[in-house]
């Protein structure tokens, strides 16, 4: 089955640049998403990025894969504090189109 | 909002009791996906619905089962409960298994505490 690592916290000065990073094991993943959980809530889909692609850009967030090196990253720019959250990394395993989660990485903002 | 309808929201049951959480898809989502997540496990996938039919399990205990009804909302009942059944249970759904409209909609989540 797949595994994901990510490191389980960041810490960020509001308006610095966030990126959070992600390793996953199965090459055969078709959608990598990108989940943020707020306290004592659901979560939320904030984009994904199909494996066919390198980049995607989608307003503040900008998600880099390296399909080589089963690497994700999620880059925040102009991290605010409303961005504190925990962040989930979710490739899809196999052909399932699963959703497989890392174990989340808290980012923390501080002003 | 996502559009996915989980009740309850939270639920206190005693050990050895049985309870039934629901979800509610977004309109039109034919897919449907169980997961539990817990401290020391993170985020599980239990299993999952597309259409009425079971597609595909994950670590779910024998003592746990789910089924998605006609108008596709979808229950999962967790029976001979423990106190390591304390978690948060989330249901997600999508449109289909395609390439398109498989995007994941999670819901708020049920939390179960069981003492």
């Amino acid at each position: 089955g797949e595994d994901v690592e990510q490191s389980l916290f960041l810490s960020v000065r509001e308006g610095d640049s966030s990126v959070i990073n992600c390793t996953y094991t199965d090459s055969s993943s078709t959608y990598l998403y990108w989940y943020k959980q707020e306290p004592g809530a659901g979560l939320q889909l904030l984009t994904y990025i199909f494996s066919n692609m390198d980049m995607k850009q989608d307003q503040r967030l900008t998600v880099l894969l390296n399909k080589k090196d089963k690497h994700l990253s999620l880059r925040i720019a102009d991290t605010q504090t409303g961005d504190s959250a925990i962040y989930f990394c979710a490739p899809t395993s196999g052909g399932s189109y699963i959703p497989t989660f890392g174990r989340g990485t808290s980012l923390i903002v501080h002003p | 909002d996502s559009g996915v309808t989980q009740t309850p929201k939270h639920l206190i049951t005693a050990t050895g009791q049985r309870v039934t959480l629901r979800c509610s898809p977004r309109s039109g989502d034919l897919s449907v996906y169980w997961y539990q997540q817990s401290l020391d496990q993170g985020l599980q996938f239990l299993i999952q619905y597309y259409n009425g039919e079971e597609r595909a399990k994950g670590n779910i205990l024998e003592r746990f089962s789910a089924q998605q009804f006609p108008d596709l909302h979808s229950e999962l009942n967790l029976s001979s409960l423990e106190l390591g059944d304390s978690a948060l249970y989330f249901c997600a759904s999508s449109l289909g298994q395609g390439r398109v409209g498989s995007e994941a909609f999670f819901g708020q989540g049920t939390r179960l505490t069981v003492v």
